[in-house]
């Protein structure tokens, strides 16, 4: 059974600074994983797919890398914003079994951004 | 392009009562999803749908939730009857094709409140 962590839980870091967001998963297996972001009240958006034959995706401020030997992703917020702040969750995608396209989450890490 | 549309937004309900959501997918997309989002957590996937076949309905509760995808684009998800548990939110998620491999489109959710 696939098992997604993200750590921190929770991060509190002044405006400017850059920051890396972790996560882990237990089941190299993947697909792909896909990093989102969710303001509260609010439902997810898509920040980056990482594809499983892929290191590294960029958009913007975020880069998101993808290990998949050591079962680890880690999203990079450069210059973070105030309006960065926000709950960053990330999901793999399991390869094969009864159980294709099933995305696994993590918990999520609550990011606040201060001025 | 319209996102997911999901309805209703809220919905606050007595416990042992039912409950229905909707959701209607970006079009074209053959592949649905319903997550659970418990305050804190992660989604937790509930069913999947491609087109009108369930895929995946593992983690569903089936003596209280049912799912229908009849014609293949719109969805509903029913629970009855409720319970206090339940209280969470409720996201719909599509994707294009039948691979694993492109990326997850989520609506805004149905925020449940069962008193």
């Amino acid at each position: 059974k696939q098992e997604v962590t993200q750590i921190p839980a929770a991060l509190s870091v002044p405006e400017g600074e850059n920051l890396v967001l972790n996560c882990s998963f237990t089941d190299s297996a993947i697909y792909n994983l896909q990093w989102f972001r969710q303001d509260p009240g609010k439902g997810l958006t898509s920040l980056l797919l990482i594809q499983s034959s892929q290191r590294e995706q960029t958009s913007g401020r975020l880069n998101a890398s993808l290990d998949k030997s050591s079962g680890r992703s880690t999203l990079y917020i450069a210059a973070s914003q105030p309006g960065d702040s926000a709950t960053y969750l990330c999901a793999a995608i399991i390869a094969g079994g009864t159980s294709y396209g099933k995305l696994t989450f993590g918990q999520g890490t609550i990011l606040t951004v201060h001025p | 392009e319209a996102g997911v549309a999901q309805s209703p937004r809220y919905k606050i309900i007595e416990k042992r009562q039912s409950v229905a959501f909707w959701c209607n997918p970006i079009s074209g997309h053959a592949t649905l999803y319903w997550y659970q989002q418990i305050l804190g957590q992660g989604p937790k996937l509930l069913i999947q749908f491609q087109n009108n076949g369930v895929v995946d309905d593992s983690q569903l509760p089936k003596d209280r939730f049912s799912a229908e995808r009849l014609k293949g684009v719109d969805s509903t998800l029913k629970i009855q009857p409720a319970k206090l548990e339940d209280s969470a939110v409720y996201l719909c998620a599509s994707r294009v094709g039948y691979t694993n491999t492109g990326e997850l489109f989520f609506g805004e959710g149905s925020r449940l409140t069962v008193l």
